[in-house]
């Protein structure tokens, strides 16, 4: 049982180029987020998907795109990456929004240069 | 966009010393507070996920209390220890119950 997963753990991606953060789980969960971490902004939800085949926008959509691929994966799109999204990326899932406790992914650093 | 407000934003205490944080967050159509323990290099994991006015949660040395009439939770940690140095994250959610607003966390540090 790996619980949340995430690939790859680190990147670094010059401006302009485009890239696919994956993450998985592996607990039967219904819903799963997607959130950045800077410093001193705490974690801010980018786009979360409530239940298999939904997606939703969250605090910090733009420059984002995302696919509920299936109940177990959740992928997170850079178009065209920018220095302002330079940050750490985590996953999340849950087995009811709100109710339950999210278990979080391993986090993805991210570099833009 | 909902405010969770943590405070004190950062705390220094010795071992052996109790202590305690708040978590301010909107009153009106409340869902659930969650709590978060984060250490550095790590993930979140969760501590407690509180419903009911008055909730009253305990994990070890760790407990919770909850007031959704006037919008906030205490998190205590009695007897603090080195490894209880992390940020201590609450979180809220609505009616709707499709999404938490994490605070920014109150950052701990336990010094021997």
């Amino acid at each position: 049982n790996a619980g949340v997963t995430q690939t790859p753990k680190f990147q670094v991606l010059k401006t302009g180029q485009s890239m696919t953060l994956q993450c998985a789980q592996d607990m039967n969960h219904n819903s799963m987020y997607w959130y950045r971490q800077d410093p001193g902004m705490g974690l801010r939800l980018i786009y979360y998907s409530a239940s298999e085949g939904t997606t939703d926008k969250g605090e910090v959509p733009n420059g984002y795109n995302v696919s509920r691929l299936n109940k177990r994966e959740f992928s997170l799109r850079l178009e065209s990456a920018a220095p302002s999204q330079t940050s750490v990326y985590f996953c999340a899932s849950t087995r009811l929004a709100g109710v339950f406790e999210q278990f979080f992914g391993p986090g993805t650093r991210l570099t833009v240069l | 966009i909902l405010n969770v407000e943590q405070s004190p934003q950062s705390l220094h205490v010795q071992e052996g010393d109790s202590t305690n944080f708040t978590c301010s967050f909107p009153s009106s159509n409340f869902y659930a507070l969650h709590w978060y323990r984060w250490e550095t290099a790590k993930s979140p994991e969760a501590l407690f996920v509180m419903t009911l006015n008055g909730d009253e949660k305990k994990k070890g040395r760790i407990s919770a209390t909850l007031n959704t009439k006037e919008g906030y939770s205490y998190l205590y940690i009695k007897g603090s220890q080195p490894e209880d140095s992390a940020t201590y994250l609450c979180a809220f959610s609505t009616g709707t119950a499709s999404k938490l607003t994490f605070g920014t966390g109150t950052r701990l540090q336990v010094t021997l």
